[in-house]
């Protein structure tokens, strides 16, 4: 079971935004923005989309964005389109071993 | 061009060893922690641990801790995972990723992924 929580999927219209939630604890997401999310499609190794809570690695389309609320993070993805149908990871540092969690992922259909 | 490059796909049976790798080139490969991740059949990703090639230090997660060991050789830039018995539930596939520091949970580069079935 993982530590932080994802819905197990979504599902949106090419152009339509959705928002995929990952929820954890006041002491990894609630206390620090070190979240992280990645993009799997499948077969292939995970891509970073978003670093410290709303960061984006150059190259990341600005359709996708990060952000906080309490112990849950978000990420929206606007104007979706065929190619971002994948699943979806969010990641958090986590002080104290295992230092780093994972949430279980999130099916994206389009 | 900075990558990493695992070992290609394994079958083991269970209570046998198995030693993949992951080799980085295109930077500086022993000033930068190399993270192990696992990803069982259709689950989530699990970070297993870390190790910096440099000193061979490592940190791992309790729940792999006993488990496997992470290995390096700075010299060839290669960092190994490693199982001295393996079980079924080992079946899964391993990423190697690049953190930009210890507790990081920025992966910005990975490996391709190593498949690992144990069945007998």
């Amino acid at each position: 079971q993982s530590v932080l929580t994802q819905p197990a999927s979504v599902s949106g219209s090419p152009g339509q935004s959705i928002t995929i939630s990952c929820t954890g604890a006041s002491r990894d997401i609630g206390s620090y923005n070190l979240v992280s999310w990645y993009q799997q499609h499948p077969g292939k190794a995970p891509k970073l989309l978003i670093y410290e809570l709303t960061e984006r690695p150059s190259g990341v389309p600005d359709r996708f964005s990060g952000s906080k609320s309490g112990n849950t993070a978000s990420l929206t993805i606007s104007g979706l389109q065929p190619e971002d149908e994948a699943t979806y990871h969010c990641c958090s540092y986590a002080p104290g071993r295992p230092f780093v969690v994972f949430g279980g992922g999130t099916k994206l259909t389009v | 061009e900075v990558q990493l490059v695992q070992s290609g796909a394994e079958v083991k049976k269970p209570g046998e060893s198995l030693m993949i790798s992951c080799q980085g080139s295109g930077y500086n490969f022993f000033r930068y922690w190399i993270a192990w991740v696992r990803q069982m059949p259709g689950k989530g990703l699990e970070w297993m641990g870390i190790i910096y090639p440099d000193d061979s230090e490592t940190k791992y997660s309790p729940s792999f801790e006993g488990l496997v060991t992470f290995s390096a050789d700075k010299s060839i830039n290669t960092a190994y995972l490693q199982w001295n018995s393996l079980k079924a539930s080992d079946t899964a596939t391993y990423y190697c990723a690049r953190p930009d520091y210890s507790g990081s949970s920025r992966f910005d580069l990975w490996g391709q992924g190593t498949q690992v079935t144990v069945s007998s």
